[in-house]
């Protein structure tokens, strides 16, 4: 059975930083293209970044040259590193799988999220 | 890139037809998916690659595709259809992801 499980939200203060983890299980977290997606309190879905199986990142505006998407493999685990938070940052985080159909990507899988607040 | 725009809103009575539309002048080349997202919940696929929906989700769901517009259908709507529905594509080299603002379902 395929799982992700988001964890290390919390407060934090502007301009600080900030380590997401999403644990994996039901796949290996190497052999898929990974993203996080995150939504502001009530508002809509924001997409935040993309891992490929390569290794190769992607990151939305937004978040570009502050946060960075990584993974351990041996951990099964996908991380977002996020630094020089601003208070527009404040969202829930969600991790989610990326199936390929014909080099068209959809989120098959997603965890339940992490909420990260930045506020002083 | 370019954006991709739903209705705020929509409203049908329980076993009408629900019609979400979302419209970008990318997505004749690319293509879209759609997820629901029903309070306090994460969000779930309900259709991909324009069309097809994936295993457990229900035949009332369909998606369609005409030009700068998709389309998503259900039909014989359910009062646990209520939620929010996001369309979803990419720009041409699928490495730039793309969120529509939702569109939120009411059964009345």
């Amino acid at each position: 059975e395929v799982q992700l499980e988001e964890s290390g939200g919390g407060l934090v203060q502007p301009g600080g930083s900030l380590t997401l983890s999403c644990a994996v299980s039901g796949f290996s977290v190497s052999s898929k293209y990974m993203t996080w997606v995150r939504q502001a309190p009530g508002k809509g879905l924001e997409w935040v970044s993309l891992l490929y199986s390569n290794a190769d990142t992607y990151y939305g505006d937004s978040v570009k040259g502050r946060f960075t998407i990584s993974r351990d493999n041996s951990k099964d685990t996908l991380y977002l590193q996020m630094s020089r938070l601003r208070v527009d940052d404040t969202a829930v985080y969600y991790c989610a799988r990326v199936s390929m159909v014909r080099g068209r990507g959809y989120f098959d899988y997603w965890g339940r999220g992490t909420l990260v607040t930045v506020s002083s | 890139s370019y954006d991709l725009t739903q209705p705020p809103s929509v409203s049908v009575s329980p076993g009408q037809t629900a019609r979400i539309t979302c419209s970008g002048d990318g997505l004749p080349r690319i293509y879209s998916n759609w997820y629901q997202q029903k309070a306090g919940q994460a969000p779930m696929l309900v259709i991909y690659e324009d069309t097809e929906r994936p295993s457990g989700i229900p035949e009332r769901f369909s998606g369609s595709s005409s030009g700068t517009t998709v389309t998503l259908t259900i039909s014989g709507v359910q009062a646990e259809d209520e939620a929010d529905y996001y369309c979803q594509s990419a720009d041409s080299t699928g490495r730039y992801v793309l969120f529509g603002g939702g569109t939120k379902l009411t059964v009345l």
